[in-house]
């Protein structure tokens, strides 16, 4: 069965900083690109971005891209979010999706697909 | 950023309506969507990909369509599992990004 369980959530103050494990099993992890996807409370989801197989391409949204570092250790099955200068904006429920990158033409077109989602990680800053 | 747009925001629905949500992207994405389904307290689910491929043990109800800026889900027969909300996302360019949601809600 595939499982993705974050930790590391909680309630951290403004300006500091928390970091996020999406520990991975029952597929083979070093196979697939993974991402994060969050949830500010009462709101839509939030790509934040992805990281591939071997992390030599760690694509992030630009808004948050000088405040979250994405990381992964193949060895221990796990996926990372470190997130700094936390601000009430960061308050959401943190989600690690397993990313599936298909080129169904073998070079150019692919199909994108995150089809195994954890239960989420909620963060709340707050002083 | 690639905006995605749904409409409506919200739809009130009965057991066994034909329910139709769209997605529109503010540029040209091909086919390159995906469709989430969030059910309330839940993770989201996939549905849809590359704009109309139903994925593994996905109903037959759910069908997606469309291409450039303009994408279609469609829900047939509509059931009261299939309450929810509906996320389309595009992942043509980088970043991927998601469009609001649509909220499935009985009448």
């Amino acid at each position: 069965e595939v499982k993705l369980v974050e930790s590391g959530g909680g309630l951290v103050q403004p300006g500091r900083s928390l970091k996020l494990s999406c520990a991975a099993s029952g597929f083979s992890f070093n196979d697939y690109w993974m991402g994060w996807v969050r949830q500010a409370p009462g709101k839509g989801l939030e790509w934040i971005g992805e990281i591939n197989q071997d992390s030599s391409t760690i694509n992030y949204t630009p808004s948050l891209k000088d405040k979250f570092t994405i990381s992964r250790d193949n060895a221990q099955n796990t996926l990372y979010l470190q997130m700094s200068k936390l601000g009430s904006e960061d308050t959401a429920i943190y989600y690690c999706a397993r990313a599936l990158i298909y080129y169904y033409d073998g070079y150019y077109h692919y199909y994108y697909v995150m089809d195994a989602w954890g239960q989420g990680a909620s963060v709340t800053v707050s002083s | 950023n690639t905006v995605m747009t749904q409409s409506p925001t919200s739809m009130f629905i009965s057991v066994g309506d034909r329910v139709t949500m769209n997605c529109k992207a503010s540029q040209n994405v091909g086919t390159n969507v995906d469709w989430y389904q969030q059910k309330t307290g839940q993770s989201p689910k996939l549905l849809i990909y590359g704009a109309s491929n139903r994925y593994t043990g996905v109903p037959d109800r759910f069908t997606g369509s469309g291409s450039g800026t303009d994408f279609t889900l469609t829900i047939s027969n509509m059931q009261a599992e299939d309450l929810a909300v509906y996320y389309c996302l595009q992942y043509n360019y980088n970043p991927r990004t998601f469009g609001g949601g649509t909220k499935l809600e009985l009448k």
